[in-house]
Parts: structure tokens; sequence; C-alpha cells
């Protein structure tokens, strides 16, 4: 089992729909957790970062941590053509500095 | 364009080879990380340096080696190069160590081995 799970998609949603993407971890150890956007060919962007459970919101984009779940989602408002992308979520722990990837999903926003 | 520079940008090299990927840091980042993207595996981290020395080891093969020099650039070296190798290799930078919210990555180096 991988650490960290996502849903490779390719998930296609019109464009102003509200786009979940989920993640899932088996690492208790785990204490921070990122979503990256990554266009084709292109270096992972950094998008949203958390070490709480709960949510965070920034513009378009809202993170929700689940601790006890060990769930993670990226909730994208009014999606747009240029969210196309694969979007991966990533977790760390607090003395590690690497990150462990899940394997991304890939978001296709329709006009 | 988030700073970290990476060369070359493509790479095609036969089986049994050697090469070596050169990442320049962003301006003040003292941590550098490399990573593996292929397409059944995704990202993998395979080494970390910080400022010249090595913190911390992924699923780095024997084969590959890397450093950091003082000038805080570091290179990548992958040799004795099998066709499974062909993948994406990304350099990321950020200021310290342990802080994956600061983490940048570079538009990577595409190598295919043939």
């Amino acid at each position: 089992q991988k650490e960290v799970e996502q849903d490779p998609g390719p998930l296609s949603v019109p464009e102003g729909a509200i786009v979940s993407l989920n993640c899932t971890y088996s690492n208790s150890a785990f204490q921070y957790f990122m979503w990256y956007r990554q266009y084709s060919r292109k270096g992972p962007e950094l998008l949203m970062y958390t070490y709480s459970s709960g949510n965070k919101e920034d513009g378009r984009f809202t993170a929700q941590v689940d601790k006890s779940s060990k769930y993670i989602s990226l909730f994208i408002r009014d999606s747009q053509p240029s969210d196309s992308a694969t979007y991966l979520c990533a977790n760390g722990t607090g003395t590690a500095s690497k990150l462990t990837f899940g394997t991304g999903t890939r978001l296709q926003v329709t006009l | 364009d988030s700073g970290v520079t990476q060369t070359p940008k493509h790479l095609i090299t036969a089986t049994g080879q050697r090469v070596t990927l050169r990442c320049s840091p962003r301006s003040g980042d003292l941590s550098v990380y490399w990573y593996q993207q292929s397409l059944d595996q995704g990202l993998q981290f395979l080494i970390q340096y910080y400022n010249g020395e090595e913190r911390a080891k992924g699923n780095i093969l024997e084969r590959f080696s890397a450093q950091q020099f003082p000038d805080l650039h570091s290179e990548l070296n992958l040799s004795s190069l099998e066709l499974g190798d062909s993948a994406l290799y990304f350099c990321a930078s950020s200021v310290e160590a342990g802080r994956g919210n600061t983490i940048y990555f570079g538009e990577g180096s595409w190598l295919t081995v043939v």
C-alpha cells in the first residue's frame, strides 16, 4: 500500500463547476499537507499548505484535512479551463524534509 | 518561474551511459532536493542537501549520486543507465530544511534512455 493515495482520474468537469479532489494517507507521522498543481511537463507549483485539521481557504481554493480519518481534500470553486492540470497531494513530517507525493489526479475543465 | 534552474531540459542517451543533471537553486535557498517522476511511480524523493551536506536520502539507486557545491548549485549523476531510468528529474529548493511549505520546484530535466 502506498503511503499517499489519489484517484488518478481523469476528472472532467464543465467550466464553473466545483471540483473536489481527494487524497488518503496511511502514515500517522505526517504533520503537514500540501497540494501542488502540475501542468504537463512542468514543475509542480505549490497551491496550498496546511498543518492542522480543518479548512484553509485561498481564493478559489480550499484545502481540508481530517487527520482522524487520514483524508485530505482540495476544493476548487468556479473552475476555469486554466485549472486543467494534474493535482498532487504531498505530505511531510515535522522533522524530515522530504515530501511524500500521491500519484496525482488529472483534472480537465471543459468550456 | 520558480527561480530554480535546471539543465539540460531534455536529454537522450543510450543504455550504459552516464549523465549529469545540473540545478541552480533560488537565490538565498540553502537546501536542494532531487525528485524523480515516472509515469507509474509518481514523484519519488531521491536525496536532499543542505548547505553542502547530505541531509536526507530517499529511494536513490546506488548508480545515482549527487552533490552540492560551495556556490550551492547541485548535480545529480546517473550512471550505468537503464531503460527504466527514463523519467523527469526535478530539482527543488528551499531556504531551510524541514519546512515543506517553502519547497519550490524547477521545470525538470527530461531523460530518455534508449
